[in-house]
């Protein structure tokens, strides 16, 4: 079945430690975004890519560092810079062909990380 | 630059009442307008969407919305809920042909016996 794969579910990291969260997907999507989660705050984007080997900056990438070397994977690195780190991490692609046929993203189940 | 409001952060309903969830948009540029759902410690699942076309959009599970371009709304409702209803709703939007998609802060459906 198609989809988007983030592991691991659940990661508990140490302060001062970085910590790389992995998202796959084999949609063959071009798109793939990262987003944090924080009650009662939505989805903030920390980092999105539209192409292999190209990346931008979200609202909120401090702290953080992404690759995109594959059309499939698209990594996200909690660094030490990140004052509070913990949080819910959501991995999504989304197609960018046909406009009409590409229009929303397809999210991963999420990896929750707890700094302690 | 578009940003999107939803205007209950929690809303509490009894089984088999009717619910909407409010959202209002702002954006000078054509948009697509999306409501996700999501249950908890899972990812986001798109619940339907409007592009273009007949204002009124339906899901598969009695869900609807309406898309008002002179409010700058697209409110979802559905006429009776279940408790398997509960979750947690995101009201969408990203400009037309973009690469970038604008969530609302959320709005916690309580489905209540």
């Amino acid at each position: 079945d198609g989809g988007i794969t983030q592991s691991p579910k659940y990661l508990f990291r140490k302060e001062g430690q970085n910590v790389t969260l992995s998202c796959e997907q084999n949609l063959n999507h071009d798109a793939m975004y990262w987003y944090r989660q924080d009650p009662g705050q939505g989805l903030r984007l920390i980092y999105y890519s539209q192409i292999v080997n190209d990346f931008q900056k979200g609202d909120i990438a401090e702290g953080y560092s992404v690759s995109r070397e594959k059309k499939e994977s698209f990594p996200l690195t909690v660094t030490s810079a990140q004052k509070n780190p913990t949080a819910f991490y959501l991995c999504a692609s989304r197609g960018t062909g046909s406009v009409s046929m590409n229009t929303e993203a397809f999210f991963g189940q999420g990896t929750r990380l707890t700094v302690v | 630059a578009q940003s999107v409001t939803q205007l209950d952060s929690q809303v509490p309903v009894f089984e088999e009442a009717p619910v909407e969830l409010r959202c209002n948009y702002s954006s000078s540029v054509s948009v697509y307008l999306f409501w996700y759902v999501q249950y908890p410690n899972q990812g986001l699942q798109l619940l339907l969407k409007y592009l273009s076309g007949s204002t009124l959009v339906k899901s598969i599970n009695g869900f609807e919305a309406e898309f008002n371009k002179s409010q700058t709304s697209f409110h979802l409702r559905k006429p009776s809920v279940h408790i398997s209803d509960t979750a947690e709703y995101f009201c969408a939007v990203s400009k037309t042909g973009g690469f970038k998609t604008i969530f609302g802060a959320g709005t916690r459906l309580f489905v209540k016996a």
